[in-house]
């Protein structure tokens, strides 16, 4: 059965350095996505990132990196020179091609970024 | 601007009571979904629907009913029956579409936090 783990509940990270935030994901599917998303104190989720499961090269966006190694069925989010805002829960998504258009969900690991 | 509304953003209920909680949607979506989050817990699925008028049942779907009369609209009622209700609730839509759909993200309304004393 697909599934999410982000073995990290919590992170801290000094402001400026970069911080990688652990997913890997289960699935027998050869066709998925993989999605990463922030969801400040106020409770919003904002997505940051996508993988898809051909995709050869990492994704990149802005600071958000995607370290993604398929033979390890690993999708960890890498983010560069952290800063303040970054202070926050991530979630780690998959979404299957075969699947009914439902995405499975990490627990998340709640980021914490120190001035 | 296209998004997803849900409201209201605070709810209060007596126990024993059912309530709605409204979600809306101009992005022209086909699939829309409902979220339930704990404190410090992950997003645990309560239903979902690809297409109007069809809706399946998610991870937690007991104590919970849902209507998608409309494509913009996918009302979440929580029932007497839920036990423990007092939650976080978020209302996603996404595209679907095929083996193209796997890269579509869900873009997520601001949240209804429910209590119910």
């Amino acid at each position: 059965a697909q599934k999410i783990t982000q073995t990290q509940p919590g992170m801290f990270v000094q402001e400026k350095e970069a911080v990688t935030l652990d997913c890997t994901y289960d699935t027998s599917d050869p066709s998925y996505g993989l999605f990463w998303y922030k969801q400040p104190s106020s409770g919003e989720m904002i997505f940051l990132i996508y993988q898809g499961s051909y995709d050869q090269q990492n994704a990149t966006e802005g600071r958000y990196s995607l370290n993604f190694q398929k033979a390890r069925k690993s999708a960890n989010l890498v983010i560069s020179a952290s800063q303040l805002g970054d202070s926050a829960m991530y979630f780690c998504a998959m979404r299957e091609v075969s699947g009914t258009y439902k995405y499975i969900f990490g627990t998340g690991t709640r980021l914490k970024v120190l001035a | 601007d296209g998004g997803i509304t849900q409201s209201p953003k605070y709810l209060f209920r007596k126990e024993g009571q059912n309530v709605t909680l409204s979600c809306e949607q101009n992005l022209n979506h086909d699939a829309m979904y409902w979220y339930r989050q704990d404190p410090g817990q992950g997003l645990r699925l309560i239903y979902y629907s690809q297409i109007v008028n069809d809706f399946q049942k998610g991870d937690i779907a007991e104590g919970y009913s849902v209507s998608r009369e409309k494509k913009e609209s996918f009302p979440l009622t929580v029932t007497s029956a839920q036990k423990n209700p007092t939650a976080f609730y978020l209302c996603a839509s996404s595209r679907t579409g095929g083996t193209s759909g796997i890269s579509y993200e869900q873009y997520f309304g601001p949240g209804t936090r429910l209590t119910v004393t």
